[in-house]
C-alpha cells in the first residue's frame, strides 16, 4: 500500500520567516495530495490541496509544489505568523480507493514572535 | 451545512463498559472514515465506508471494536469492553469521492477509560 513520509517532525521559525515541510510518497498512482492543519485541541482542517496534473498551487501565504517524477510534494508558508503554529499533515490519495488518504506523521510548526 | 457532527464530545467511562461513538457525515458525502489519534501513535485509520459499505477494517485494533453505517447519514463506532489503552481522541471524517476531495473532520470524541 501507499506509504507517506513527512519531514521534519518539528520545525521552529521566527515570525516573518518561511517554513517548508516536505513529504514523499511511494505509490506512483497517487493523484491527489491534501494538506491539513491541526491546532492544539482541535480537528484537522484542509488548508490546501493539489492534484497530479498541476505542479504548483498557491493560496495567499501558503503554496504547495508537486514533483511526480521524484514522488515528493512540499508545503511552503511565507511570512509566518504565530497563528500558523500547529501540526501540519500531508496526505496522498488514489481516486480508485474510495477517497482514502494515507497520512504522514505530522510536523509540529512553532512560530516564535 | 453544519459539517460532520460527532457525539459525545467527551466520554469518561470505566474499564469494561461499552462505549458508542456517533457520527453524522456531511449530506452528499459518500465516504466516511473513523480515525483514532494519540500522542504515541498519531492518526490511525480504523475503518472506512463507501456508500455505507465497509471497505477496509484492517485498522480496527481488536474484536472489541466494531463499526456500522446503517444509512448515509449515520455511523457508529462501538468498543466493548473498553480498556484504558483505548483512551484517545476519535475522529470521524467524510468526503466526496468523485473528483477526489479532502476530508472534513468532525470535532472528535475525547474518550477516557479509567
Amino acid at each position: 500500500g501507499e506509504n507517506v513520509e513527512q519531514h521534519p517532525s518539528t520545525l521552529s521559525v521566527q515570525e516573518g520567516d518561511s517554513a517548508v515541510i516536505k513529504c514523499t510518497y511511494s505509490d506512483s498512482a497517487s493523484n491527489y495530495f491534501p494538506w491539513y492543519k491541526q491546532e492544539l485541541g482541535k480537528r484537522p482542517q484542509l488548508i490546501i490541496d493539489i492534484r497530479s496534473n498541476v505542479g504548483e498551487k498557491k493560496d495567499q501565504r501558503i503554496a504547495v509544489t508537486l514533483n511526480k517524477t521524484a514522488k515528493h510534494f512540499s508545503l511552503h508558508i511565507t511570512e509566518t505568523q504565530p497563528e500558523d503554529s500547529a501540526v501540519y499533515f500531508c496526505a496522498a490519495s488514489i481516486d480508485t480507493n474510495a477517497g482514502k488518504s494515507t497520512f504522514g506523521d505530522g510536523t509540529t510548526l512553532t512560530v516564535k514572535p | 451545512d453544519a459539517g460532520v457532527i460527532q457525539s459525545p464530545r467527551h466520554e469518561v467511562t470505566e474499564m469494561g463498559q461499552e462505549v458508542t461513538l456517533r457520527c453524522k457525515p456531511i449530506s452528499g458525502h459518500n465516504s466516511l472514515f473513523w480515525y483514532r489519534q494519540t500522542m504515541m501513535r498519531g492518526l490511525e485509520l480504523l475503518i472506512y465506508f463507501n456508500n455505507n459499505v465497509p471497505i477496509d477494517d484492517s485498522g480496527m485494533p481488536e474484536d472489541r471494536f466494531s463499526a456500522k453505517m446503517p444509512n448515509a447519514s449515520f455511523s457508529t463506532l462501538k468498543i466493548q469492553p473498553s480498556e484504558p489503552r483505548d483512551s484517545a481522541v476519535y475522529f470521524c471524517a467524510s468526503s466526496l469521492v468523485e473528483g477526489l476531495y479532502g476530508y472534513t473532520f468532525g470535532s472528535g470524541t475525547r474518550l477516557t477509560v479509567v
